[in-house]
């Protein structure tokens, strides 16, 4: 089955500075790679997502790139905000076969200081 | 817009004890999918739910069972609870079995 690997497990950053978090996977068959934000105490938030078909995602501050060939894809957020702070997922789902059942990496946690 | 509410919010259980948890889908929304949280890490996926239907299961035993009732809402009830059943249990909710999937705030498991 699909396996989900995400760096780095921690990321310490200033506020202001940006953000990178890294996955790669193993099916070559998944096709769709949500981004979630779990703040303490709540559920997932679906921050951007982004499908096969498409290289590059931007929303505001937020961007996810998709590179097929090597089977990974990254989460970039630009200028950090003290409530950028949270865990964020990555995950991938292979939508043809799983019915939208989604892999999770095991999260990284963000701490942007002020 | 309502959006995906589960009950209760925290449970203290004993090991041997049944539980039910219980997961309303974003307004609109039809097909719903459980996962299980443990500390530290990320969701696991249990089964999917759509018309009422086990449509996908992830790799959890039989204990673990659902329920999809005709307004989308679903039931999880875990049976003889054990100790690493301890976690927060999530629910997700999409349009007609979609790829985008968006989290309720979960139910806070305890197994004592």
């Amino acid at each position: 089955g699909e396996n989900v690997e995400q760096h780095p497990s921690t990321l310490s950053v200033q506020e202001g500075d940006s953000a990178v978090i890294k996955c790669t996977y193993s099916d070559s068959a998944s096709n769709y790679f949500p981004w979630y934000k779990q703040e303490l105490g709540k559920g997932p938030q679906l921050i951007i997502d982004i499908r096969s078909n498409v290289g590059e995602k931007k929303d505001q501050r937020i961007a996810v790139t998709l590179n097929k060939t090597a089977k990974h894809f990254s989460l970039h957020i630009t200028e950090t905000q003290p409530e950028d702070s949270a865990v964020y997922f990555c995950a991938a789902s292979i939508q043809a076969d799983s019915w939208g059942k989604l892999q999770f990496g095991a999260g990284t946690q963000v701490v942007v200081t002020p | 817009d309502a959006g995906v509410t589960q009950s209760p919010t925290h449970l203290i259980k004993t090991r041997g004890q049944q539980v039910t948890l219980r997961c309303s889908p974003k307004s609109g929304h039809d097909t719903v999918s459980w996962y299980q949280q443990a500390l530290g890490q990320g969701p696991q996926f249990i089964f999917q739910y759509y018309e009422e239907e086990e449509r996908q299961r992830g790799n959890f035993p039989d204990r673990f069972s659902g329920h999809q009732f005709p307004n989308y809402s679903s039931e999880l009830n875990v049976n003889a609870l054990l100790l690493g059943d301890s976690a927060l249990y999530l629910c997700a909710s999409s349009l007609n079995l979609a790829e985008t999937q968006y989290f309720g705030p979960g139910t806070r498991l305890l197994v004592l």
